[in-house]
């Protein structure tokens, strides 16, 4: 049972530069999460999609676009990277996207941007 | 953005010893998650406290979510160095989990 899938593991790309992260879970999940850790901040939500079809804005959204291609995959689009988004970023899924419910995280993929 | 904060920021202790974090805010919440993470991997979930004044133990581990339902403490009794991680307190409000900053523990052998 694979979980969440996350590509490229890791990745290091130009200022200006474009590049998609994907993210696929093999668990029926509804709802799925993108994140980025940054030493000292903590995981912060950038996008997320309660079901498929839809998507919403979290705490850090600008200079991210996101797409909910079915049900198990959820892709994040850095259109021109910056500095500033070099990141560890994570995606998660949940069942239903409600109080309680246990997230599952990939590894991550650590990006960075020179 | 709820404002979270989690201390210490970094702990390191000899195996053996005794431990709390903490894991506060100004705002209730409907219900909060502790989280584990290791280095190069994801977080993993350890517990989830939905009542205000509630105690689960998971093993050695105690987590008590405050009773105004604004914080939360993770309690390790006699630390193993298999408990060396990054943990993570996670509320959940309005319709999405916010994560602190997290406390990074060194458990020494």
């Amino acid at each position: 049972n694979a979980g969440v899938t996350q590509t490229p593991k890791f990745q290091v790309l130009k200022t200006g530069q474009s590049m998609t992260l994907q993210c696929a879970q093999d668990m029926n999940h509804n709802s799925m999460y993108w994140y980025r850790q940054d030493p000292g901040m903590g995981l912060r939500l950038i996008y997320y999609s309660a079901s498929e079809g839809t998507t919403d804005k979290g705490e850090v959204p600008n200079g991210y676009n996101v797409s909910r291609l079915n049900k198990r995959e959820f892709s994040l689009r850095l259109e021109s990277a910056a500095p500033s988004q070099t990141s560890v970023y994570f995606c998660a899924s949940s069942e239903t996207g409600t109080t309680n419910e246990k997230l599952f995280f990939g590894s991550g993929t650590q990006l960075s941007v020179l | 953005t709820q404002l979270l904060e989690q201390s210490p920021q970094f702990l390191s202790i000899q195996e053996g010893e005794n431990l709390t974090v903490y894991c506060n805010s100004s705002s209730v919440f409907s219900s909060l998650q502790w989280y584990r993470q290791e280095p190069g991997e994801g977080p993993v979930l350890l517990v989830t406290v939905v009542t205000g004044g509630e105690v689960k133990k998971l093993k050695r581990l105690t987590f008590q979510f405050g009773d105004a339902r604004k914080d939360s403490s993770l309690h390790i009794t006699a630390a193993q160095p298999g408990d060396t991680g990054l943990y993570l307190c996670a509320p959940y409000t309005g319709n999405q989990f916010y994560f602190g900053t997290g406390t990074s523990l060194t458990v020494i052998p």
